[in-house]
């Protein structure tokens, strides 16, 4: 789905290196998320935001950080990153709405840190 | 306790079989329910909401039962294609985001 662009698709780093995943989308929605998948644990909700400069704390948010200066727009940096952060990353939007409305995703970003 | 379980399967079914699976949430105060495909090494896709009375698409329907707290996919007269993971989703009554489950891994054999 092309509405929701990521970038990189891949990304190989070593530990203690900084590194920002971004999320851009053109579907017109308010509301932003980062998940990241591993084997067995299925998405995990790291970050969301509602608005521009809107931040908010997901399951699992220790060692990320992201960033939400346009409405198109949401990153994810990781600090010093550590091969525990290895994982396939998801940034999803939607719509805001009556209830919780359904998200779409980009096409993940597939990290390794060695 | 999850807040969303799934058997994780697999399934392997022959084309043209009758497949369900079965999740069930721990939030009785739950108020939204997807249904979510992903491919292998792909982003999920959303399948199909669950209403409270029930919904069909095509070969698949989707059913809720509040009492027991669990929702079902049933998919009629499989397709080669219909080989996935699906995803069960679930929100909390409060909360601002959804929650996972681990899936379910359909393998439909020729």
């Amino acid at each position: 789905d092309a509405d929701v662009t990521q970038t990189p698709r891949n990304r190989i780093t070593k530990t203690g290196k900084r590194i920002m995943l971004e999320c851009s989308q053109t579907k017109g929605h308010d509301r932003m998320y980062w998940y990241r998948q591993d084997p067995g644990l299925g998405l995990r909700l790291i970050y969301y935001s509602f608005d521009v400069k809107d931040i908010n704390k997901g399951e699992i948010s220790d060692g990320y950080s992201v960033s939400r200066q346009a409405q198109a727009k949401f990153s994810l940096s990781l600090e010093s990153a550590i091969p525990n952060q290895t994982a396939l990353y998801f940034c999803a939007t939607s719509k805001q709405g009556r209830g919780n409305q359904p998200q779409h995703f980009g096409d993940g970003t597939r990290l390794s840190i060695l | 306790r999850k807040e969303v379980e799934q058997d994780p399967g697999p399934f392997n079914v022959p084309e043209g079989a009758t497949v369900a699976f079965n999740c069930t949430y721990s939030n009785s105060a739950s108020q939204s329910f997807f249904w979510y495909r992903q491919d292998c090494r792909k982003e999920p896709k959303l399948l199909m909401s669950v209403y409270s009375s029930g919904n069909e698409d095509g070969r698949f329907t989707a059913q809720l039962n509040r009492a027991s707290q669990y929702i079902s996919l049933l998919i009629r007269d499989s397709k080669l294609s219909d080989s996935a993971t699906y995803l069960c989703v679930v929100n909390v009554a409060g909360a601002n985001n959804l929650f996972f489950g681990t899936g379910t891994r359909l393998t439909v054999i020729p």
